[in-house]
């Protein structure tokens, strides 16, 4: 089956410092990526959808100037957490699609962050 | 809104036994339901869908039946193996495409031999 990668699996950062987590889909074209985030006992929320060549759009309450997101071709996009604070501590997952109606989605295995 | 509830884990159960991890949704009109797992190390993988009421997805032993009446899709297994441990997650998406989802918590199995 198709396979999404991210990288890293896990990062510990200080507290202001900026945190990219890549997305890549190994084997197909990803028209459109999506960016989760899951706090500890919460659910795996959407935070944005990037589609290739274009702006992302971001879900209500989801900084955009904090998480930047660029998915500048049909194979990687990257979630970048600008001056990360210990807020920010969580669990960040991809995933890809190729676009198609009723295509399944490919996650990758997440990114825990933790922002001392 | 739409929102999915999980029961909390983890559930620990022998070899063999019965799972059941129960999953109810709120939600407009006619949602798709999905079962996705992901085992430890790995990306989430979709393990069953039901797109409409009285469906039943099915997959690797695995059941959940749409059920419209109590807004609920839980997953059953009758015989658990140690390789079903995992974390388990139940979602919903309001299109019929698979693309906008939203998540329950996850919960966790653990299966002992």
């Amino acid at each position: 089956g198709a396979v999404v990668s991210q990288h890293p699996s896990r990062v510990i950062c200080k507290s202001g410092t900026s945190v990219k987590i890549e997305c890549r889909s190994l084997d197909f074209q990803a028209t459109t990526m999506f960016w989760y985030r899951q706090f500890p006992k919460k659910s795996l929320m959407l935070m944005a959808t990037s589609n290739e060549g274009s702006k992302a759009t971001y879900e209500q309450g989801v900084e955009k100037d904090k998480f930047l997101i660029n998915h500048a071709s049909l194979t990687l996009s990257t979630l970048t957490v600008t001056s990360a604070h210990p807020e920010d501590s969580s669990f960040y997952i991809c995933s890809a699609s190729r676009g198609e109606i009723g295509e399944k989605l490919f996650f990758g295995s997440g990114t825990q962050l933790s922002v001392l | 809104g739409n929102s999915v509830t999980q029961m909390e884990g983890p559930v620990t159960l022998s070899e063999e036994a019965f799972l059941t991890i129960n999953c109810t949704y709120t939600a407009t009109g006619y949602p798709s339901l999905f079962w996705y797992v992901q085992y430890p190390g790995e990306g989430l993988q979709l393990l069953l869908k039901a797109t409409k009421a009285d469906d039943k997805g099915s997959n690797k032993g695995f059941e959940a039946t749409y059920r419209k009446e109590t807004t609920s899709f839980h997953l059953e297994k009758g015989s658990v193996q140690v390789s079903d441990s995992a974390v388990y997650f139940c979602a919903l998406s309001r299109n019929t495409g698979f693309q906008k989802l939203v998540f329950g918590t996850g919960t966790r199995l653990l299966v002992s031999p």
